[in-house]
């Protein structure tokens, strides 16, 4: 499985744009990316999923260069309310048996 | 938006204790899952269960802890004889597609063992 490495926090302001970047250098073919959020006593939230270049949806973007080694989680004009925990995935869902595997994460957060 | 519903969402029991969480996936998910997060740290797999079976299991599920889906809708995680160190979140999670990683999880049961 590929390990990944993500800043353990981050700080940001009401209104600005934040890019969480993950480092996933010995990812492999088959592996997708994927970020999930989770809220203090909530459970995970999954908020985007990629295979190489870019993804958007109504909540962030996914950007994936083309070597696949790093992807950077794009969350435009953040709230109060994105402050969450942030994580970053990497694996083969079709063989990996429903075995997520979470790293600590990055801890956002927004101030006002 | 369709919803994993836990229950409860707080349990207290007695170290020995058997307890039984109960899950009730979104009803056109055919995939479950059990995860557990102890307090501040990483969010663990324990088990994933398709077709009436288990399909993976990590080395924390061991005989001490069992899954079933008794009818068409719940899912349940039993723990025989709690410990201390089962004092955890446990988060249950379904999907539709084995090859789709949008798990969605329930906002989980608080297991205190005392």
């Amino acid at each position: 499985l590929a390990k990944t490495t993500q800043p353990i926090s981050m700080d940001s302001y009401e209104g600005q744009e934040v890019n969480i970047t993950c480092s996933h250098n010995n990812i492999a073919t088959n592996d997708y990316i994927t970020w999930y959020q989770q809220f203090p006593s909530q459970g995970p939230r999954f908020i985007i999923q990629g295979y190489k270049t870019k993804v958007t949806n109504e909540v962030a973007s996914l950007f994936i260069p083309a070597d696949r080694k790093s992807s950077t989680l794009s969350l435009p004009r953040v709230s109060l309310s994105d402050t969450a925990v942030y994580y970053c995935l990497v694996g083969d869902p079709y063989n990996q048996g429903g075995k997520l595997i979470f790293g600590q994460g990055t801890e956002l957060s927004v101030k006002p | 938006e369709p919803e994993v519903t836990q229950t409860p969402s707080h349990q207290v029991t007695q170290m020995g204790q058997e307890v039984i969480l109960r899950c009730v996936p979104i009803s056109n998910h055919l995939y479950f899952y059990w995860y557990r997060q102890i307090l501040g740290q990483k969010v663990e797999f324990l088990v994933s269960f398709y077709n009436n079976e288990i399909s993976e299991k990590s080395e924390i599920f061991d005989d001490q802890f069992s899954v079933e889906r008794p009818d068409g809708s719940n899912f349940t995680l039993k723990i025989r004889s709690t410990k201390l160190e089962d004092s955890a979140m446990y988060f249950c999670a379904s999907s539709a597609d084995r090859g789709a990683y949008g798990y969605t999880f329930g906002s989980g049961t608080r297991l205190t063992v005392v």
